[in-house]
């Protein structure tokens, strides 16, 4: 089973809207983090926002927001008033605690393609 | 150093040669990660090592790929025999402990390109 499902190949938004990039993972550890990051074309990656399963609130950070959902196992990324510099690729990421099958290791979504129009 | 630094960021091989990557992960960090990105994909995880050790090779894809860490800072991955389907970026990131909530910080990469 993959560990990260992003169903979304491509969005699209229009300047100054908000967009939310889905994510699902599959684990059966408790203890996990979950993270955004964010590709332009450039290649870089970029860290954008990080949530860990025990944390009680949606993490936050500027305009990115995390909608966590444990109990469905989603983690999208809420983009508030988007920028065209926020046209790029989006990665949701896992990494599981010691009792995951894959621990200490960063294991990637296949990406969304975010583009934004003026 | 200020960043994660990877070397050279474009190598043009033929097939069959041998190739190494290097990596200079950040200062401190302990833990440190290859990873392999074709266009269009996400990262696809090669390895990871904890200081010299590799704690996870399960990514790599065959006997040809290797990696080493021998003091626990640079660390260089090693390709024999290339092959035009290992053209690809990869990349390299450290964090400082390696715990769950350690976001990695990523190198510009190296572009692999086998003809």
């Amino acid at each position: 089973a993959q560990k990260i499902t992003q169903t979304q190949p491509g969005m699209f938004v229009q300047e100054k809207e908000a967009v939310t990039l889905d994510c699902t993972y599959d684990t059966s550890d408790q203890s996990y983090g979950l993270f955004w990051y964010k590709q332009p074309s450039s290649g870089e990656m970029i860290f954008l926002i990080y949530q860990g399963s025990y944390d009680e609130q949606n993490a936050t950070e500027g305009r990115y927001s995390l909608n966590f959902q444990k109990a469905r196992k989603s983690a999208n990324l809420v983009i508030s008033a988007s920028q065209l510099g926020d046209s790029a690729m989006y990665f949701c990421a896992m990494r599981e605690g010691l009792g995951g099958t894959s621990y200490g290791k960063l294991t990637f979504g296949q990406g969304t393609i975010l583009t934004v129009h003026p | 150093g200020a960043g994660v630094s990877q070397t050279p960021s474009n190598k043009v091989t033929e097939k069959g040669k041998y190739v190494e990557l290097r990596c200079d992960p950040i200062s401190g960090h302990t833990a440190l990660y290859w990873y392999r990105q074709s266009l269009g994909q996400g990262p696809e995880f090669l390895i990871y090592f904890q200081g010299t050790g590799a704690a996870d090779d399960s990514g790599l894809p065959n006997d040809r790929f290797f990696a080493v860490r021998p003091e626990g800072s640079v660390s260089t991955l090693k390709i024999q025999r290339t092959e035009r389907g290992d053209s690809a970026v990869y990349l390299c990131a450290s964090s400082l402990t390696g715990s769950t909530n350690e976001k990695l910080f990523f190198g510009s990469g190296t572009q692999l390109s086998v003809l």
